[in-house]
């Protein structure tokens, strides 16, 4: 079974530091790797979809990279804003199961002003 | 617009109560949909997921049901509640198995 594991649990940072957020899965046989924004209460917002054949995807200070071999992923972001403040999830869609997401537990990150 | 609706966005009910939590999708025509279940510091737990009207696969033995009665709704429901219940739950939709998946606002249950 695919598990799926976010690395830190939580971070704490300056605004305007950069910052890399690791996810890593057990099962390399992937279709894609889905990163999600929760705020708190909230449902999930998708920020970048990586499938199986990408390496990354970029969108505005976001960029997410994916080494299906090693089974990790990492989420870059460039010049934190209090406003990223939130739960950071990734998410893997397996070849033999795939009607389902497998997510991590999440990394919490919190930016300073 | 890839617009999902889910409501209640709370709910407090009593334990052996009934339930039903709707979504309703907007935007895609045969989509598929899923419901999950966030538990306090646990990741998101796959509880229902459907291909198309009246197809509903389950993945977790529980108390709870699911159905899709038209392509762009899916409901969630229990007969009795269980204190277990309790929890954020989120429905999901992608066009397809290889698709970006969006999830709706997710309704907060807790069982008193």
């Amino acid at each position: 079974k695919q598990e799926v594991t976010q690395i830190p649990a939580a971070l704490s940072v300056p605004e305007g530091e950069n910052l890399v957020l690791n996810c890593s899965f057990t099962d390399s046989a992937i279709y894609n790797l889905q990163w999600f924004r929760q705020d708190p209460g909230k449902g999930l917002t998708s920020l970048l979809l990586i499938q199986s054949s990408q390496r990354e995807q970029t969108s505005g200070r976001l960029n997410a990279s994916l080494d299906k071999s090693s089974g990790r992923s990492t989420l870059y972001i460039a010049a934190s804003q209090p406003g990223d403040s939130a739960t950071y999830l990734c998410a893997v869609n397996n070849f033999n199961t795939g009607n389902q997401f497998y997510f991590g537990t999440g990394t919490s990150l919190t930016v300073i002003p | 617009s890839q617009t999902i609706h889910q409501w209640p966005a709370t709910l407090v009910q009593p334990v052996g109560s009934p339930l039903s939590l709707e979504c309703t999708v907007e935007g895609t025509s045969n989509p598929n949909l899923y419901w999950y279940r966030q538990a306090a510091g646990r990741g998101l737990q796959l509880l229902f997921y459907s291909v198309g009207i009246g197809q509903i696969s389950s993945e977790v033995p529980q108390n709870l049901s699911a159905s899709r009665p038209q392509d762009r709704q899916f409901i969630l429901s229990s007969k009795k509640l269980l204190l277990s219940d309790s929890g954020f739950y989120l429905c999901a939709r992608e066009t397809g198995v290889n698709t970006e998946a969006f999830f709706g606002q997710g309704t907060r249950l807790t069982v008193v």
